[in-house]
């Protein structure tokens, strides 16, 4: 299947700092990539969607200030946690559509994670 | 929030056929019923997705009701590696700009 990537896998930052995750389709290109976060033991829960070349739409609860999000290329989204802070400790998952999948129906395919942990 | 009801866990014993099956009685016309994983600390791993039809794929089988009202997924084979959580989501196909939406999942556990 399509690949998505994310860098790092895991960081650790000091509070107050920002830090930037990459979400990259490796082989496919997608106009729309959508960011999760998953606290220990919990389903995974939409933050946002990012959109090429627009702004994000964010999720009610989730501030837009703080988790920046930049879609600048069709195979490309960032999400920088600005002014961290050990709530924001978690695993931030991305993902992306394929449009290409045979058969009906495009297929969705995730990153392996990000952890960040906020000291 | 979530459209679909799974059990919270199940049990399979290694070399066993593994069912784990998902409710989604307000499923829509134009929503395929999609089946990821997580395996711990990894993101979710895309196994089989349908519309009406049963699938079925290297990984796994699907098999939708007629009514399209719950849908099972098959592991004929279960080994220990496919322990983790199973997400069962509907989701509208052909909307580039729809997220996928999880719920709690079943936890399958498979033991030697």
């Amino acid at each position: 299947g399509a690949v998505v990537s994310q860098h790092p896998s895991w960081v650790i930052c000091k509070s107050g700092t920002s830090v930037k995750i990459e979400c990259r389709s490796l082989d496919f290109q997608a106009t729309t990539m959508f960011w999760y976060r998953q606290f220990p033991k919990q389903s995974l829960m939409l933050m946002a969607t990012s959109n090429e070349g627009s702004k994000a739409t964010y999720e009610q609860g989730v501030e837009k200030d703080k988790f920046l999000i930049n879609h600048a290329s069709l195979t490309l989204s960032t999400l920088t946690v600005t002014s961290a802070h050990p709530e924001d400790s978690s695993f931030y998952i991305c993902s992306a559509r394929d449009i290409r999948a045979p058969g009906g129906g495009n297929t969705i395919y995730f990153g392996e994670g990000s952890w960040l942990t906020v000291v | 929030d979530a459209k679909t009801t799974q059990p919270p866990s199940m049990d399979c014993a290694e070399g066993r056929a593994a069912n784990l099956p998902c409710n989604h009685s307000t499923i829509s016309g134009n929503e395929y019923v999609y089946w990821y994983r997580q395996i711990h600390s990894q993101g979710p791993q895309y196994i089989i997705h349908g519309l009406k039809n049963n699938e079925t794929n290297e990984m796994a089988s699907l098999i939708i009701t007629e009514d399209r009202k719950s849908s099972t997924l098959i592991l004929p084979h279960a080994t220990l590696r496919d322990t983790a959580v199973y997400y069962c989501i509907v989701s509208p196909s052909n909307q580039a700009g729809t997220a996928l939406i999880f719920g709690k999942g079943t936890t399958l556990s498979v033991s030697s």
